[in-house]
């Protein structure tokens, strides 16, 4: 059982463009909501996260929209660069508890 | 201040063999967490350490087995290999107090390849 759905699996941007990723989630006991970038052989690092307290939380190009009643969240990441080609994954968690990952979405930016 | 360090960095085993990775979490953390990470998909949860004790596991047979040290760093011991068993396996550190965990840093991971 998928308790973290990420989508699109794929998406392509054009440099300067907006990348745009969505998950949504079922157990209302989660109560951090991170997301990670992954490059190839590398494991995921931390890029932004949230509480279910605040709506929306922006760090540089990155900006995470949070909807508590409708159990979503989304990454937007802004003037999308070549350097920001990787995989991108969801994941939320209660406290002291493990992180549940969304399938990912593999993000290309073309020159 | 170092991060999460993991060793090896690959590993090839045959099929019934055990193996063991290890992990080094990051300076002031007290919590282990161990993922695998499956080619093309998101890491799933092993288990969990704090404080030298299992405190959570994810949905992985017994012969999958860990430790943590009074240095909070930990091992992953994976008996009877199975080819399935071949992916990323992941080490996450975090710091853990008062009901509030704040945040995991993930080492680079121990590419497992069973044959």
């Amino acid at each position: 059982q998928q308790q973290v759905k990420q989508s699109p699996q794929s998406l392509i941007v054009q440099k300067g463009g907006i990348s745009i990723i969505n998950c949504a989630y079922e157990n209302t006991a989660f109560d951090y909501f991170p997301w990670y970038q992954q490059f190839p052989g590398k494991g995921p690092a931390l890029l932004i996260a949230i509480r279910p307290d605040v709506s929306e939380k922006k760090e540089g190009r990155f900006t995470i929209s949070f909807n508590k009643s409708a159990k979503q969240f989304s990454l937007h990441i802004m003037d999308s660069q070549p350097g920001d080609s990787a995989t991108y994954f969801c994941a939320a968690a209660t406290s002291w508890g493990k992180l549940q990952f969304g399938a990912g979405t593999q993000v290309v930016v073309t020159p | 201040e170092t991060g999460v360090t993991q060793s090896p960095t690959h590993l090839i085993k045959t099929r019934g063999q055990q193996v063991t990775l290890r992990c080094s979490s990051q300076s002031g953390h007290n919590t282990v967490s161990w993922y695998q990470q499956a080619l093309g998909q998101g890491p799933q949860f092993i288990f969990q350490y704090y404080r030298e004790e299992e405190n959570g596991r994810g949905n992985f047979p017994p012969r999958f087995s860990g430790l943590q040290f009074p240095n909070y760093s930990s091992e992953l011991n994976v008996n009877a290999l199975e080819l399935d068993d071949s992916a990323l396996y992941l080490c996450a550190s975090s710091l853990s107090g008062r009901g509030t965990n704040y945040g995991y840093t993930f080492g680079s991971g121990t590419r497992l390849t069973v044959v």
